[in-house]
């Protein structure tokens, strides 16, 4: 089945700096990415996904970057602000993003923005 | 409809008791997932339906654990013989096929602590 790599951990970068947190996945079938945040407490959110037939997408600061043949993909974070501090998690499906087939997630990135 | 709604937010039972998870998906969404999070990682897929069927159940998945989603609407997550291991927060997730996206909303979770 689909396993999910994140990479880091834990990134702590100053606020107004760039963040880039990395996954890869094992299945080459897979076709959708997204992107979860989820704050001390609180239930996970998607912030940004990709389909595989896109190499890139953008939605104002944040940024996800797919590599089909590598079988990565990256979300950028520009202009870090406090409240961009959360744990993050990748996910991987076959699902094509039609109602999301199951997702398999990655472990998942705590980001801490230091003032 | 405020969202997805889960059934105990905490629950604490001693080993071997059996327990039971409810969640209310928002109304319209025909597909509903269940995950389990334990500290420091990502959501692990259990089980997810499309309308009252079952459609996929992971194999980490043990016999003690059983979910049900009767007429396509609520669903519930029963756990017997309840095991220390089994101590987790218990994510239910819906989306709906037809959206053309691939979002899953979550739940708050069901804090399960077993002694």
């Amino acid at each position: 089945g689909e396993n999910v790599e994140q990479h880091p951990s834990t990134l702590s970068v100053q606020e107004g700096d760039s963040a880039v947190i990395k996954c890869t996945y094992s299945d080459s079938a897979s076709n959708y990415f997204p992107w979860y945040k989820q704050e001390l407490g609180k239930r996970p959110q998607l912030i940004i996904d990709i389909r595989s037939n896109v190499g890139e997408k953008k939605d104002q600061r944040i940024a996800v970057t797919l590599n089909k043949t590598a079988k990565h993909f990256s979300l950028h974070i520009t202009e870090t602000q406090p409240e961009d501090s959360a744990v993050y998690f990748c996910a991987a499906s076959k699902g094509g993003g039609q109602g999301a087939q199951k997702l398999v997630f990655g472990q998942g990135t705590r980001l801490t923005i230091n003032p | 409809d405020t969202g997805v709604s889960q059934d105990p937010r905490h629950k604490i039972t001693k080993r071997g008791q059996n327990v039971t998870f409810r969640c209310d998906p928002i109304s319209e969404h025909n597909r509903l997932y269940w995950y389990r999070q334990t500290l420091g990682q990502g959501p692990e897929f259990l089980t997810y339906f499309q309308n009252e069927a079952q459609l996929e159940k992971s194999r980490l998945l043990s016999d003690r654990f059983s979910a049900e989603r009767p007429k396509g609407s609520f669903s519930t997550l029963e756990i017997q013989r309840t095991e220390q291991g089994d101590s987790a927060m218990y994510l239910c997730a819906s989306s709906l096929r037809a959206s053309g996206t691939g979002e899953l909303f979550f739940g708050e979770g069901s804090r399960l602590t077993v002694l």
